[in-house]
Protein backbone atom coordinates (compact mmCIF):
# COMPACT_ATOMS: atom_id res chain seq x y z
CA UNK A 1 0.00 0.00 0.00
CA UNK A 2 1.72 3.31 -1.20
CA UNK A 3 -0.71 5.77 -0.08
CA UNK A 4 -4.14 6.99 -1.22
CA UNK A 5 -4.13 6.81 -5.42
CA UNK A 6 -6.29 8.72 -7.37
CA UNK A 7 -7.35 8.32 -11.10
CA UNK A 8 -7.06 10.36 -13.58
CA UNK A 9 -4.56 12.15 -12.59
CA UNK A 10 -5.90 14.72 -15.25
CA UNK A 11 -8.91 15.27 -16.90
CA UNK A 12 -10.10 17.50 -20.12
CA UNK A 13 -13.43 17.86 -21.10
CA UNK A 14 -15.85 19.66 -22.83
CA UNK A 15 -18.59 21.63 -20.75
CA UNK A 16 -21.93 19.66 -20.82
CA UNK A 17 -20.14 15.71 -20.06
CA UNK A 18 -20.32 13.68 -17.12
CA UNK A 19 -17.08 12.63 -15.70
CA UNK A 20 -16.17 10.62 -12.74
CA UNK A 21 -13.23 10.30 -10.44
CA UNK A 22 -11.97 7.67 -8.23
CA UNK A 23 -10.24 7.47 -5.12
CA UNK A 24 -8.12 4.83 -3.15
CA UNK A 25 -7.80 5.20 -0.09
CA UNK A 26 -5.04 3.52 2.83
CA UNK A 27 -6.66 0.06 3.43
CA UNK A 28 -7.06 0.41 6.92
CA UNK A 29 -8.72 3.81 6.92
CA UNK A 30 -12.50 3.93 7.15
CA UNK A 31 -13.16 7.69 6.53
CA UNK A 32 -12.55 9.24 3.09
CA UNK A 33 -12.90 13.07 2.14
CA UNK A 34 -12.52 14.64 -1.02
CA UNK A 35 -12.27 18.07 -1.36
CA UNK A 36 -11.41 21.27 -3.93
CA UNK A 37 -8.79 23.43 -4.71
CA UNK A 38 -8.77 26.44 -7.47
CA UNK A 39 -5.59 28.55 -7.60
CA UNK A 40 -4.48 30.61 -4.75
CA UNK A 41 -7.04 28.27 -2.43
CA UNK A 42 -6.71 26.41 0.28
CA UNK A 43 -8.66 22.85 0.00
CA UNK A 44 -12.48 23.35 -0.39
CA UNK A 45 -13.97 20.21 1.75
CA UNK A 46 -16.83 18.71 -0.64
CA UNK A 47 -17.93 15.30 1.35
CA UNK A 48 -16.56 12.68 3.56
CA UNK A 49 -17.56 8.75 4.33
CA UNK A 50 -17.09 7.00 7.52
CA UNK A 51 -17.15 3.80 6.22
CA UNK A 52 -19.70 3.32 3.22
CA UNK A 53 -21.54 5.84 4.46
CA UNK A 54 -21.63 9.34 3.44
CA UNK A 55 -21.86 11.44 6.89
CA UNK A 56 -21.69 14.93 5.70
CA UNK A 57 -21.72 17.10 2.54
CA UNK A 58 -20.40 20.94 2.18
CA UNK A 59 -22.84 23.36 0.48
CA UNK A 60 -20.42 23.71 -2.08
CA UNK A 61 -21.32 19.96 -3.75
CA UNK A 62 -24.30 21.21 -5.80
CA UNK A 63 -26.98 18.38 -6.97
CA UNK A 64 -24.80 17.81 -10.31
CA UNK A 65 -21.95 15.53 -7.64
CA UNK A 66 -22.29 12.73 -6.49
CA UNK A 67 -20.33 10.74 -4.35
CA UNK A 68 -20.38 6.32 -3.57
CA UNK A 69 -18.00 4.66 -1.58
CA UNK A 70 -20.09 1.81 -1.97
CA UNK A 71 -18.13 -0.98 -0.32
CA UNK A 72 -16.32 1.05 2.60
CA UNK A 73 -13.05 0.58 0.14
CA UNK A 74 -12.52 2.81 -2.80
CA UNK A 75 -14.49 5.86 -3.96
CA UNK A 76 -15.61 7.74 -6.80
CA UNK A 77 -16.85 11.50 -7.43
CA UNK A 78 -19.35 12.10 -10.11
CA UNK A 79 -19.58 15.52 -12.09
CA UNK A 80 -22.33 15.56 -14.43
CA UNK A 81 -23.20 18.79 -16.98
CA UNK A 82 -19.98 20.16 -15.93
CA UNK A 83 -19.30 23.85 -15.96
CA UNK A 84 -16.52 25.71 -16.66
CA UNK A 85 -16.15 26.84 -13.05
CA UNK A 86 -15.89 23.06 -12.05
CA UNK A 87 -12.38 23.29 -12.98
CA UNK A 88 -9.83 22.45 -9.78
CA UNK A 89 -7.84 20.01 -8.56
CA UNK A 90 -10.25 17.38 -6.67
CA UNK A 91 -8.45 15.89 -3.83
CA UNK A 92 -9.32 12.45 -1.54
CA UNK A 93 -7.79 11.80 1.60
CA UNK A 94 -7.84 9.13 4.34
CA UNK A 95 -7.83 8.26 8.24
CA UNK A 96 -8.62 6.22 10.78
CA UNK A 97 -11.34 7.07 13.20
CA UNK A 98 -11.17 8.77 16.03
CA UNK A 99 -10.78 12.93 16.65
CA UNK A 100 -8.00 15.16 14.86
CA UNK A 101 -6.26 12.03 13.28
CA UNK A 102 -3.79 12.95 10.55
CA UNK A 103 -5.44 12.64 6.57
CA UNK A 104 -3.42 11.04 4.43
CA UNK A 105 -3.91 13.25 1.16
CA UNK A 106 -3.59 11.73 -3.00
CA UNK A 107 -2.34 13.36 -5.60
CA UNK A 108 -5.30 14.91 -7.14
CA UNK A 109 -7.54 15.00 -10.23
CA UNK A 110 -6.60 17.71 -12.06
CA UNK A 111 -10.08 18.45 -14.29
CA UNK A 112 -10.12 21.50 -16.86
CA UNK A 113 -13.59 21.81 -18.48
CA UNK A 114 -13.09 23.98 -21.82
CA UNK B 1 -18.50 31.55 10.43
CA UNK B 2 -15.22 30.00 11.36
CA UNK B 3 -12.38 31.05 9.49
CA UNK B 4 -8.36 30.71 8.59
CA UNK B 5 -6.91 33.53 7.59
CA UNK B 6 -3.47 33.33 6.21
CA UNK B 7 -2.64 37.35 5.51
CA UNK B 8 0.74 36.63 3.39
CA UNK B 9 0.59 34.55 0.01
CA UNK B 10 4.38 34.88 -0.08
CA UNK B 11 6.91 35.00 1.97
CA UNK B 12 10.59 35.25 0.80
CA UNK B 13 13.80 34.68 2.75
CA UNK B 14 17.48 33.83 2.69
CA UNK B 15 18.79 31.04 3.90
CA UNK B 16 19.71 31.00 7.97
CA UNK B 17 17.24 33.82 8.66
CA UNK B 18 13.94 33.09 11.16
CA UNK B 19 10.64 32.22 9.11
CA UNK B 20 7.14 33.26 10.62
CA UNK B 21 4.04 32.30 9.06
CA UNK B 22 0.82 33.72 10.49
CA UNK B 23 -2.45 31.86 10.61
CA UNK B 24 -5.59 33.79 12.61
CA UNK B 25 -9.02 31.74 13.13
CA UNK B 26 -11.79 32.94 14.16
CA UNK B 27 -13.50 30.87 16.55
CA UNK B 28 -15.71 31.16 19.73
CA UNK B 29 -14.65 27.47 20.92
CA UNK B 30 -11.47 25.75 21.31
CA UNK B 31 -9.98 24.44 17.92
CA UNK B 32 -7.77 21.81 16.95
CA UNK B 33 -4.57 23.33 14.53
CA UNK B 34 -2.84 21.75 11.97
CA UNK B 35 -0.24 23.23 9.57
CA UNK B 36 0.02 21.38 6.32
CA UNK B 37 2.98 21.32 3.67
CA UNK B 38 2.63 21.06 0.46
CA UNK B 39 6.42 20.77 -1.52
CA UNK B 40 7.01 20.76 -5.19
CA UNK B 41 6.13 17.64 -7.34
CA UNK B 42 4.70 16.04 -3.85
CA UNK B 43 0.86 15.44 -2.34
CA UNK B 44 -0.33 17.53 0.28
CA UNK B 45 0.64 16.12 4.32
CA UNK B 46 0.36 17.27 7.52
CA UNK B 47 3.81 18.89 9.22
CA UNK B 48 2.67 19.60 12.97
CA UNK B 49 -0.69 19.54 14.68
CA UNK B 50 -1.07 21.73 18.03
CA UNK B 51 -2.30 18.61 20.52
CA UNK B 52 1.25 17.17 19.55
CA UNK B 53 3.30 20.34 20.61
CA UNK B 54 6.23 18.71 18.38
CA UNK B 55 8.70 20.22 16.46
CA UNK B 56 9.05 18.52 13.23
CA UNK B 57 12.04 19.95 10.99
CA UNK B 58 12.66 22.25 13.33
CA UNK B 59 9.07 23.89 13.02
CA UNK B 60 7.21 24.80 16.06
CA UNK B 61 3.61 26.96 16.18
CA UNK B 62 1.92 27.96 19.53
CA UNK B 63 -1.56 28.24 20.05
CA UNK B 64 -2.28 31.57 21.21
CA UNK B 65 -6.25 31.82 22.23
CA UNK B 66 -6.07 35.41 23.34
CA UNK B 67 -4.92 36.09 19.57
CA UNK B 68 -6.37 33.60 18.09
CA UNK B 69 -3.59 32.98 16.27
CA UNK B 70 -1.48 29.77 15.45
CA UNK B 71 1.82 31.35 13.65
CA UNK B 72 4.56 28.44 12.23
CA UNK B 73 8.16 29.51 13.23
CA UNK B 74 11.63 28.34 12.28
CA UNK B 75 14.60 30.15 13.52
CA UNK B 76 16.95 29.27 10.36
CA UNK B 77 15.04 28.83 7.54
CA UNK B 78 16.77 25.72 4.95
CA UNK B 79 16.48 25.64 1.26
CA UNK B 80 14.32 22.85 1.59
CA UNK B 81 11.59 24.47 3.28
CA UNK B 82 10.24 25.83 0.23
CA UNK B 83 7.31 25.30 -0.10
CA UNK B 84 3.13 25.87 0.51
CA UNK B 85 2.54 25.65 3.68
CA UNK B 86 -1.03 25.45 5.04
CA UNK B 87 -2.88 26.38 8.11
CA UNK B 88 -6.33 24.67 8.99
CA UNK B 89 -8.21 23.95 11.93
CA UNK B 90 -10.75 21.27 13.27
CA UNK B 91 -13.85 22.92 15.52
CA UNK B 92 -14.72 21.18 18.48
CA UNK B 93 -16.62 17.82 17.46
CA UNK B 94 -16.24 17.88 13.87
CA UNK B 95 -13.67 16.35 11.88
CA UNK B 96 -13.68 18.36 8.90
CA UNK B 97 -11.17 20.93 8.63
CA UNK B 98 -10.95 24.04 7.11
CA UNK B 99 -7.65 25.23 5.26
CA UNK B 100 -6.50 28.69 5.52
CA UNK B 101 -5.53 29.80 1.46
CA UNK B 102 -1.28 29.22 1.95
CA UNK B 103 1.89 30.88 1.89
CA UNK B 104 4.17 30.50 -0.14
CA UNK B 105 7.84 30.34 1.52
CA UNK B 106 10.52 30.44 -0.72
CA UNK B 107 14.22 30.48 0.77
CA UNK B 108 16.81 31.71 -0.97
CA UNK B 109 20.15 30.53 -1.08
Amino acid sequence: DTGVSQDPRHKITKRGQNVTFRCDPISEHNRLYWYRQTLGQGPEFLTYFQNEAQLEKSRLLSDRFSAERPKGSFSTLEIQRTEQGDSAMYLCASSLSGPYNEQFFGPGTRLTVL
Amino acid sequence: AQRVTQPEKLLSVFKGAPVELKCNYSYSGSPELFWYVQYSRQRLQLLLRHISRESIKGFTADLNKGETSFHLKKPFAQEEDSAMYYCAFVSGGSYIPTFGRGTSLIVHP
